[in-house]
């Protein structure tokens, strides 16, 4: 059964920091990992898509990584701006289109 | 291009009435999947559907059913509704059904059940 861990549960940060979000796997045998962002009471945008054979995925200010053999991804901001808080979630598939999701990281950028 | 659509986007209804949930999924995909997501479970897989027909099923009860139509549109329904069902429900869709694919949400449909 693939169980999706995500730490920390809440992040604040000062407007320009860089930070990571964590996101770890019990199952290996993952096809990709995705990133998403929901903002309260919204639904999910995907950030990121990482295929199993990719080592990492970067879009604008935002990069991923992936580590099948440890089971774990990360996912990089640079640049924190308030207009960044949000959730982000990271999901792995589990048997086809039923993907398994983690709680999420609660990020709160300062001004 | 336009995204996945939910409607209606909010509901109230009373315990022991049914709801129906319609998801509209962006043009050319023909996966759809529908989530459960409340603040103690987090996001819970309902079911996928893929060419009118139900691919995987996760553990919700009976009462939790869905079709999609032959233009890949899907709607969920939810009988005898209890007080737990109270959520916001997702639906997703994707090119295909499988493991490799992008999956695209749309704003999601708040049930709240009185």
């Amino acid at each position: 059964k693939q169980e999706v861990t995500q730490i920390p549960a809440a992040l604040s940060v000062p407007e320009g920091e860089n930070l990571v979000l964590n996101c770890s796997f019990t199952d290996s045998a993952i096809y990709n990992l995705q990133w998403f962002r929901q903002d309260p009471g919204k639904g999910l945008t995907s950030l990121l898509l990482i295929q199993s054979s990719q080592r990492e995925q970067t879009s604008g200010r935002l990069n991923a990584s992936l580590d099948k053999s440890s089971g774990r991804s990360t996912l990089y901001i640079a640049a924190s701006q308030p207009g960044d808080s949000a959730t982000y979630l990271c999901a792995v598939p589990y048997n086809n289109n039923d993907m398994r999701f983690g709680a999420g990281t609660r990020l709160t950028v300062k001004p | 291009k336009a995204g996945v659509t939910q409607t209606p986007r909010y509901l109230i209804k009373t315990r022991g009435q049914q709801v129906t949930l319609s998801c509209s999924p962006i043009s050319g995909h023909r996966s759809v999947s529908w989530y459960q997501q409340t603040p103690g479970q987090g996001l819970q897989f309902l079911f996928e559907y893929f060419s009118e027909t139900q691919r995987n099923k996760g553990n919700f009860p009976g009462r939790f059913s869905g079709r999609q139509f032959s233009n890949s549109r899907s709607e969920m329904n939810v009988s005898t509704l209890e007080l737990g069902d109270s959520a916001l429900y997702l639906c997703a869709s994707s090119w295909t059904s499988g493991t490799n694919y992008e999956q695209y949400f749309g704003p999601g449909t708040r049930l709240t059940v009185t």
